[in-house]
């Protein structure tokens, strides 16, 4: 069966400082797909990063950064030079090869970034 | 495009009374899905479906019905409220299967009393 652990339920950082929230799943599949999304304290569901199982390269938007390994089943997720925007819950998700149909989330790091 | 939309944003019931939350896309995507989110929990999917004519059940089916009848709706029926399924409801979209990425709407947040 599929699942998603985040096991930082909060972090607090000073504006600045660099932040890695963590995300380890758990798949029988050799195909699949990993996913995080931010939630804004507006509510509202953002889309950052989808990944396939067959591409390990680490990948680097602005401020964002992403590690994935699938020897240790993770997919990290890094902000260089935190900022107060950056306050969020961030989830990471999973879909199975096998059942794209079903994305699965984690239950979300909630980010705090202190001006 | 209006992308996915949700109705209505807030609804309070009793327990016992039936409601059906909207959801409306129009990006033509085939793949929809029904989640709700509380807290420490993330957001766990209820029900989901691949196209019109065809649902599936999620992690948390229970209490919670669904029907496709258009590609653009994907309403979600409560029969009888319980206080239990006080929460966040999302709606989201895809393009294909969970593969690919999900858009999702502004929320419903229901409370039952």
């Amino acid at each position: 069966a599929q699942k998603v652990t985040q096991a930082q339920t909060e972090i607090s950082v000073v504006e600045k400082e660099d932040v890695t929230l963590d995300c380890v799943y758990e798949t029988r599949d050799t195909t699949y797909y990993l996913f995080w999304y931010k939630q804004p304290p507006s509510g509202e569901l953002v889309f950052l990063i989808r990944r396939n199982s067959f591409d390990e390269q680490n990948e680097i938007s602005g401020r964002y950064s992403w590690n994935f390994q699938k020897s240790t089943s993770s997919f990290n997720f890094t902000i260089t030079a935190s900022q107060v925007v950056d306050s969020a819950v961030y989830f990471c998700a999973l879909s199975e090869g096998g059942s794209y149909d079903k994305v699965i989330f984690g239950p979300g790091t909630s980010l705090s970034v202190i001006p | 495009n209006a992308g996915v939309t949700q109705t209505p944003k807030f609804q309070v019931l009793k327990t016992g009374q039936s409601m059906t939350l909207q959801c409306a896309q129009d990006m033509n995507h085939e793949y929809m899905s029904w989640y709700r989110q509380d807290p420490g929990m993330g957001l766990r999917l209820i029900h989901y479906s691949v196209g019109a004519g065809i649902t599936d059940q999620g992690e948390v089916p229970n209490g919670y019905n669904v029907s496709r009848s258009t590609t653009e709706d994907f309403p979600l029926r409560l029969l009888s409220a319980a206080p239990s399924q006080t929460s966040v409801y999302f709606c989201a979209s895809s393009q294909t299967q969970g593969s690919a990425t999900q858009y999702f709407g502004p929320g419903t947040r229901l409370l039952v009393l």
